[in-house]
């Protein structure tokens, strides 16, 4: 089946500072990477998402580029604030269900002020 | 308009017990996911369901788990002789899901079970 790896589980920056997370998945026919943000004992919450037929896509400070012949997908947070300190789960689609989700283990991350 | 709920928040039971946990979607969207999270862990997806039908339990942990949707609305997921491993946050989500296209879906708050 589908495995979704997320790395790194923890990431300290400075306020300012540019974040990258990275996740590979090892089903070639998902087609749907949606990220989360979960601020700590709130429900998650869609960040940015792109689709297979896409390479990046951005808005404003936050960018998801995706590599499909290397299977990987990676997170950027420019400029980084307090606030975007949570935990950043990736996901992608199991094969073509766009119904069904494998999600990464979670990034934790911590902006420095 | 409002969002996913559901209830209760947190549920304290005994291990053995059964418990159920209910999901409200946002009106009108026919998928509807649960998923559980343990603590510091990311998402494990259990089930989805499509209208009021269920196409893949296969992400149920065991037999102890089943989950029900009526009227293209409420879910209820319903866990039997509770164990300790049970413990976890329970989110549900649900999405337009219209054929063919992929839809946002939208968490709710989770319920809290903790397993005693």
């Amino acid at each position: 089946g589908e495995n979704v790896e997320q790395h790194p589980s923890t990431l300290s920056v400075q306020e300012g500072d540019s974040a990258v997370i990275k996740c590979t998945y090892s089903d070639s026919a998902s087609n749907y990477f949606p990220w989360y943000k979960q601020e700590l004992g709130k429900r998650p919450q869609l960040i940015i998402d792109i689709r297979s037929n896409v390479g990046e896509k951005k808005d404003q400070r936050i960018a998801v580029t995706l590599n499909k012949t290397a299977k990987h997908f990676s997170l950027h947070i420019t400029e980084t604030q307090p606030e975007d300190s949570a935990v950043y789960f990736c996901a992608a689609t199991m094969g073509y269900n766009f119904n069904k989700f494998y999600f990464g283990s979670g990034t934790k991350l911590n902006v420095k002020p | 308009g409002a969002g996913v709920s559901q209830s209760p928040s947190n549920k304290v039971t005994e291990k053995g017990k059964d418990v159920e946990l209910r999901c409200d979607p946002i009106s009108g969207h026919t998928a509807l996911y649960w998923y559980r999270q343990r603590l510091g862990q990311g998402l494990e997806f259990l089930i989805y369901f499509q209208g009021n039908s269920a196409p893949d339990k296969s992400g149920l942990p065991s037999d102890r788990f089943s989950a029900e949707r009526t009227g293209e609305s409420v879910s209820t997921l319903t866990i039997q002789r509770t164990q300790q491993e049970d413990s976890a946050v329970y989110l549900c989500a649900s999405s337009l899901a219209l054929a063919e296209t992929i839809e946002t879906q939208y968490f709710g708050p989770g319920t809290r079970l903790l397993v005693l």
